[in-house]
C-alpha cells in the first residue's frame, strides 16, 4: 500500500518569509496530491492539490509542485502571514479507484511576527 | 448545507465501557472515512467506506474496534471495553465519490477514557 513521509515535522519561520514543507510517497500509480490544512481544534481542510500530469500548481500564495519520477511533491507558501499557522497534511492516492486517504505525519508550521 | 456533523463533540467515559462515536456526511457523498488523531499527532486511518463496496477496514487497531455504515448516510464508530489508549480525537470525513475529490471533515469527538 501506499506510504507517505513528509518533512520536517515542525516549521519556524518569520512573517513574510517562504515555507516549504515536502513529501515523499512509495506507490508510482499515485496520481493525485492533495494537502490539508488543519487549525487548532479544527478538522482538516483542502487547500490545494495536484494531479500527476501537471508539475506545478500556484493559488496566491499557495504553490504545489511535484516530480513523479522521484516520487516527492511540495507545498510552498509564500509572504507567510500569522493565519498560516497550523499543521499541515500531505496525501498520496489513486484517484478513480476506491482508495482510502493516507496522510503523511503532519507539519507543525508556526509563523514568527 | 451543513457540512460533516460528528456527534457527540466531547465524551468522557470510564476504562471498560464501550462507546458510540456518529457520523453524519454531507448528503450525497458516497465515500466515508473514519481517522484516529492522538494529541498532537497525525491521522490515523480507520476504516473507509464506498457506496455499497465493502468497506476498507485495514486501519482497524483491534477487534474493539467496528463501524457500520447504512447506505450512504450516517455511521457508527464503536469502541468496546475502552482503554486509556484510545482517548484520542476521532474523525470523520466524506467526499463526493471515490479518489479524487476533495475529503470534507467533521470537527471529530474527543474521546477521554479515565
Amino acid at each position: 500500500g501506499e506510504n507517505v513521509e513528509q518533512h520536517p515535522s515542525t516549521l519556524s519561520v518569520q512573517e513574510g518569509d517562504s515555507a516549504v514543507i515536502k513529501c515523499t510517497y512509495s506507490d508510482s500509480a499515485s496520481n493525485y496530491f492533495p494537502w490539508y490544512k488543519q487549525e487548532l481544534g479544527k478538522g482538516p481542510q483542502l487547500i490545494i492539490d495536484i494531479r500527476s500530469n501537471v508539475g506545478e500548481k500556484k493559488d496566491q500564495r499557495i504553490a504545489v509542485t511535484l516530480n513523479k519520477t522521484a516520487k516527492h511533491f511540495s507545498l510552498h507558501i509564500t509572504e507567510t502571514q500569522p493565519e498560516d499557522s497550523a499543521v499541515y497534511f500531505c496525501a498520496a492516492l489513486r484517484y478513480s479507484s476506491a482508495s482510502k486517504i493516507i496522510f503523511g505525519s503532519g507539519t507543525r508550521l508556526s509563523i514568527r511576527p | 448545507g451543513a457540512g460533516v456533523s460528528q456527534s457527540p463533540s466531547n465524551k468522557v467515559t470510564e476504562k471498560g465501557k464501550d462507546v458510540e462515536l456518529r457520523c453524519d456526511p454531507i448528503s450525497g457523498h458516497t465515500a466515508l472515512y473514519w481517522y484516529r488523531q492522538r494529541l498532537g499527532q497525525g491521522l490515523e486511518f480507520l476504516i473507509y467506506f464506498q457506496g455499497n463496496s465493502a468497506p476498507d477496514k485495514s486501519g482497524l487497531p483491534s477487534d474493539r474496534f467496528s463501524a457500520e455504515r447504512t447506505g450512504e448516510s450516517v455511521s457508527t464508530l464503536t469502541i468496546q471495553r475502552t482503554q486509556q489508549e484510545d482517548s484520542a480525537v476521532y474523525l470523520c470525513a466524506s467526499s463526493l465519490r471515490q479518489g479524487d475529490t476533495e475529503a470534507f471533515f467533521g470537527q471529530g469527538t474527543r474521546l477521554t477514557v479515565v
